[in-house]
């Protein structure tokens, strides 16, 4: 979906760095999750956000951090305390507050330098 | 836990061969069941979504099933192309609201022509 915007499609961090990934919607939708996806396996949630300044762990928050400052954006930080990294990582949004489809960006991939 | 089953890991079909895949949800109040096709490198995208007041839903070549009191759901793809080679991840709220999914782990088909 055109709607979503992530940026960079690659990242390469070097050890100890903290490096944040851009996600940005113009759907007006009001949640936004992140998720990680390793080779060969599904989605797993990290955090996510269903309102403005207002944001909740997933399955594997630690070593991350996210805000929510804007309805449009929703950055994730991959701090040095995440000591495996790589991966592929998704945004997505939607609208309602239940059943309702996730829309994901194009992702980004992240790897160790 | 919540959890969601999905099954088989990989599918290997001849061109014009139906596949089909399934999913197992855990928690009974789960009402809206997405799944979403994943090409190489690239977004997952929403193919078919159902919910729980109907039993099946198609679109094409593209059909779901429902069974609620089995708490399971079912994709049905026929006269499969070449093109629908991907991996497909079926996916299942989560409990504590916010639109929350839960993904299986998924599916790798492979359509030879």
């Amino acid at each position: 979906d055109g709607g979503i915007t992530q940026s960079p499609k690659y990242l390469f961090r070097k050890e100890g760095q903290n490096v944040t990934l851009s996600c940005e919607q113009n759907l007006n939708h009001d949640a936004m999750y992140w998720y990680r996806q390793d080779p060969g396996q599904g989605l797993r949630l990290i955090y996510y956000s269903q309102i403005v300044n207002d944001f909740q762990k997933g399955d594997i928050a630690e070593g991350y951090s996210v805000s929510r400052e804007k309805k449009e954006s929703f950055p994730l930080t991959v701090t040095s305390a995440q000591k495996n990294p790589t991966a592929f990582y998704l945004c997505a949004s939607s609208n309602g507050p239940s059943g309702q489809p996730q829309h994901f960006g194009d992702g980004t991939r992240l790897s160790i330098l | 836990g919540e959890n969601v089953e999905q099954h088989p890991s990989t599918l290997s079909v001849q061109e014009g061969d139906s596949a089909v895949i399934k999913c197992t949800y855990s928690d009974s109040a789960s009402n809206y069941f997405p799944w979403y096709k994943q090409e190489l490198g690239k977004r997952p995208q929403l193919i078919i979504d159902i919910r729980s007041n109907v039993g099946e839903k198609k679109d094409q070549r593209i059909a779901v099933t429902l069974n609620k009191t089995a708490k399971h759901f079912s994709l049905h793809i026929t006269e499969t192309q070449p093109e629908d080679s991907a991996v497909y991840f079926c996916a299942a709220p989560r409990s504590g609201g916010y639109n929350k999914l839960i993904f299986g782990a998924g599916t790798r088909l492979a359509v030879h022509p």
